[in-house]
């Protein structure tokens, strides 16, 4: 099954970009790397994906490596509302996530 | 739309009790899947459906049924609840599931079940 490894947590201060990193290297040639983040007592919900090509939204960056082992999303300048755990999933398999604090 | 419900969204059980746990989606989507939150961890995928009539087993199916007699409606069926099934529940959606592009998957707001 596919897998990703990310850090347990991350800090960063209000207004600054926020680079989270997630590894896949059993990623297969077709999948799509997507990300999802939870914010206390809701849901996941989509952020962003990818397959090759760095992807952005109005939400975040997606910058995936040549290789395609390892990806990373960029939040351009984090907010309180940022605050979350934050999944790098390929498929359905979902790890641990990194929760990302915010610091005001 | 109302993308993904769910009902209840809390819930208090027995040890030995059964129940249903609904979700519904009104995108058309043909894939649809449940997962378990314990506290502190990742989502744990338990059943998944790629269409009315087909169900498959995710990583920890034991204990739980599901069924899909329509497009909208993938319902999760505790048999017999025990302590270890105390978790959030979330339901999701997705146009797909192969790994593709329209794998974006809409998750509801989720069931928080306590069994005693």
């Amino acid at each position: 099954d596919a897998k990703t490894t990310q850090p347990n947590s991350m800090e960063s201060n209000e207004e600054e970009p926020v680079h989270l990193p997630c590894n896949h290297s059993t990623i297969s040639g077709t999948d799509y790397i997507h990300w999802y983040r939870q914010l206390p007592s809701q849901g996941p919900e989509y952020v962003i994906h990818g397959l090759t090509s760095n992807v952005n939204n109005r939400m975040a960056s997606l910058a995936i490596a040549e290789d395609r082992k390892s990806s990373t999303l960029i939040l351009h300048r984090a907010t309180l509302r940022d605050a979350a755990v934050y999944y790098c999933i390929l498929k359905y398999i979902f790890g641990t996530g990194t929760r990302l604090k915010v610091l005001a | 739309n109302a993308g993904v419900t769910q009902t209840p969204k809390f819930q208090v059980l027995k040890t030995g009790q059964s129940m249903t746990l609904q979700c519904a989606q009104d995108m058309n989507h043909e894939y649809m899947s449940w997962y378990r939150q314990d506290p502190g961890m990742g989502l744990r995928l338990i059943h998944y459906s790629v269409g009315a009539g087909i169900t498959d087993q995710g990583e920890v199916p034991n204990g739980y049924n599901v069924s899909r007699s329509t497009t909208e409606d993938f319902p999760l069926r505790l048999l017999s609840a025990a302590p270890s099934q105390t978790s959030v529940y979330f339901c999701a959606s997705s146009y797909s599931h192969s790994g593709m592009s329209t794998d974006t998957q809409y998750f509801g707001p989720g069931t928080r079940l306590t069994v005693l």
